[in-house]
């Protein structure tokens, strides 16, 4: 489809394991953003790239967490030395465009739910 | 700081009952936008309705209608003879300026209600 795909769907890792998330968003759109989501909760923002540019990292909890974009396309989050409470639903949104004007709303796939054992 | 309040934690209705969820924001900005999004099991995030903070006209869309008050902060969304397949967990969402200031982007979700819908 033309949706935002992730993958993978579900990861299962050992506390101190690196995983890297993956995140195609729709063809063309300019903003991406990564969001966690315990659960029960609703998702938390983690950060925000326009093309390739990492405008906002300010919700990445710790410097475990590592995003980049380097096409300005696809995006990997990287969580390193896994914890168990990085356990949690790893959402993608992207959206036309990110710059002044009328705001685009974000589309999202379907999320990666990473659980740390 | 931004914050969005969705105080029912869980609401259940029977089938063709009218149905409100409330949110409450607070920020400091004054253009902001507001959200809301569904959530089935499936778990995929989806848009539902938008409204900026400069248009408190309340408007209807099919089932769909919401009720933005900025004068108590609120933005109620109201679901029209519910049906089954409304279902869901359901967002409150606010939008401000990213960091820099420069554009909206980041999206502030309230701890979402869990809606049922009995046949």
């Amino acid at each position: 489809g033309a949706g935002v795909s992730q993958s993978p769907r579900y990861k299962v890792a050992k506390r101190g394991q690196d995983v890297a998330l993956r995140c195609d968003p729709i063809s063309g759109h300019v903003s991406l953003f990564w969001y966690q989501q315990a659960l029960g909760q609703g998702p938390e923002f983690l950060t925000y790239f326009q093309n390739e540019a990492q405008l906002d990292k300010s919700g990445l909890p710790s410097d475990r967490f590592f995003a980049e974009r380097p096409e300005g396309s696809v995006s990997t989050l990287k969580i390193q030395r896994t914890q168990q409470e990085d356990s949690a639903v790893y959402l993608c949104a992207s959206s036309f465009s990110g710059g002044r004007g009328a705001y685009n709303e974000q589309f999202f796939g379907p999320g990666t739910r990473l659980t740390v054992l | 700081a931004q914050k969005v309040t969705q105080a029912q934690t869980e609401i259940s209705v029977v089938e063709k009952e009218d149905v409100t969820l409330d949110c409450v924001y607070e920020t400091r900005d004054t253009t902001y936008y507001l959200f809301w999004y569904k959530q089935p099991p499936s778990g995929e995030l989806v848009f539902l309705i938008r409204r900026n903070s400069f248009d408190e006209q309340n408007e209807i869309s099919g089932r769909y209608s919401w009720n933005f008050q900025k004068s108590t902060s609120s933005f109620n969304f109201t679901i029209t003879a519910s049906q089954v397949v409304d279902s869901a967990v359901y967002f409150c969402a606010l939008s401000e300026r990213n960091a820099g200031g420069t554009s909206y982007g980041k999206l502030t979700f309230g701890q979402g209600t869990i809606l049922t819908v009995h046949p």
